[in-house]
C-alpha cells in the first residue's frame, strides 16, 4: 500500500517557467491537500479539495492553481515560478472531509526556483 | 487559518532525558494531533486527541488535550537518538476546514 505518492521528488526551475506537481493516493480518501513548508514557518495550506470535483483556497494560494483530476489525483501547478516559491511541497489526504482521522502525507517535492 | 503557538522552537538533549513540548491556540479546537517529521520525509501521525482532558499514550509518547480545548502537550520519555526530528502540533476548529499546524519543535538527541 503506497499511501500518498508525489512526483517529482526534486525539481529546479528558472524564474518564469511553469510546472505541475503530481500527487496520487490509493487509500480512497475523499479529501486532499497541498501544503508548503518553509524554514521556521511550519506547514501552510495552499489549496485543498474536500471531495472530487471541488477545490478551495487555503492560506497561501497566490501563484498556484490546482486540479482534482479524479478521486485519486490532485495536482498543483505553478504557472510562472518565482524564487519565493522555493520550498518543500507536501500533498496529503484524509478520510473524513474534516480530517478528524489526521492526514497521510507524501514524502514531498523539493522545489528550487533560480 | 487559526494561529498555533508551539514551544519550544528547538531542543537539544541527551539520550535518556524526558522531553516536553506544548501548543496553544487563541481559539477552541475540537481535535489535536501530533506529528513527527524525519529529515527528508513527510510528517507522520503520532497521536490524535478528540476530547478535552483526553490523555493518550503511544509507547514512550504521551499527549494530552487541554481542558480549555486551547492547548495540548506532548511528552517523550527516555529519549533515544531515533527521536530526532521535527514535531508538529496540529488542530482542527469548527471555524476552519483544514488542519492548522504549529511551526514545529526541532528535537536533537545526543547519544
Amino acid at each position: 500500500n503506497a499511501g500518498v505518492t508525489q512526483t517529482p521528488k526534486f525539481q529546479v526551475l528558472k524564474t518564469g517557467q511553469s510546472m505541475t506537481l503530481q500527487c496520487a493516493q490509493d487509500m480512497n480518501h475523499n479529501s486532499m491537500y497541498w501544503y508548503r513548508q518553509d524554514p521556521g514557518m511550519g506547514l501552510r495550506l495552499i489549496y485543498y479539495s474536500a471531495s472530487e470535483g471541488t477545490t478551495d483556497k487555503g492560506e497561501v494560494p497566490n501563484g498556484y492553481n490546482v486540479s482534482r483530476l479524479n478521486k485519486r489525483e490532485f495536482s498543483l501547478r505553478l504557472e510562472s515560478a518565482a524564487p519565493s516559491q522555493t520550498s518543500v511541497y507536501f500533498c496529503a489526504s484524509s478520510e473524513w472531509d474534516r480530517g478528524n482521522y489526521g492526514y497521510t502525507f507524501g514524502s514531498g517535492t523539493r522545489l528550487t526556483v533560480v | 487559518g487559526q494561529q498555533l503557538n508551539q514551544s519550544p522552537q528547538s531542543m537539544f538533549i541527551q539520550e535518556g532525558e524526558d522531553v516536553s513540548m506544548n501548543c496553544t491556540s487563541s481559539s477552541i479546537f475540537n481535535t489535536w494531533l501530533w506529528y513527527k517529521q524525519d529529515p527528508g520525509e513527510g510528517p507522520v501521525l503520532l497521536i490524535a486527541l478528540y476530547k478535552a482532558g483526553e490523555l493518550t499514550s503511544n509507547g514512550r509518547l504521551t499527549a494530552q488535550f487541554g481542558i480549555t480545548r486551547k492547548d495540548s502537550f506532548l511528552n517523550i520519555s527516555a529519549s533515544i537518538p531515533s527521536d530526532v526530528g521535527i514535531y508538529f502540533c496540529a488542530g482542527y476548529s469548527n471555524s476552519g476546514y483544514a488542519l492548522n499546524f504549529g511551526k514545529g519543535t526541532s528535537l536533537l538527541v545526543t547519544p
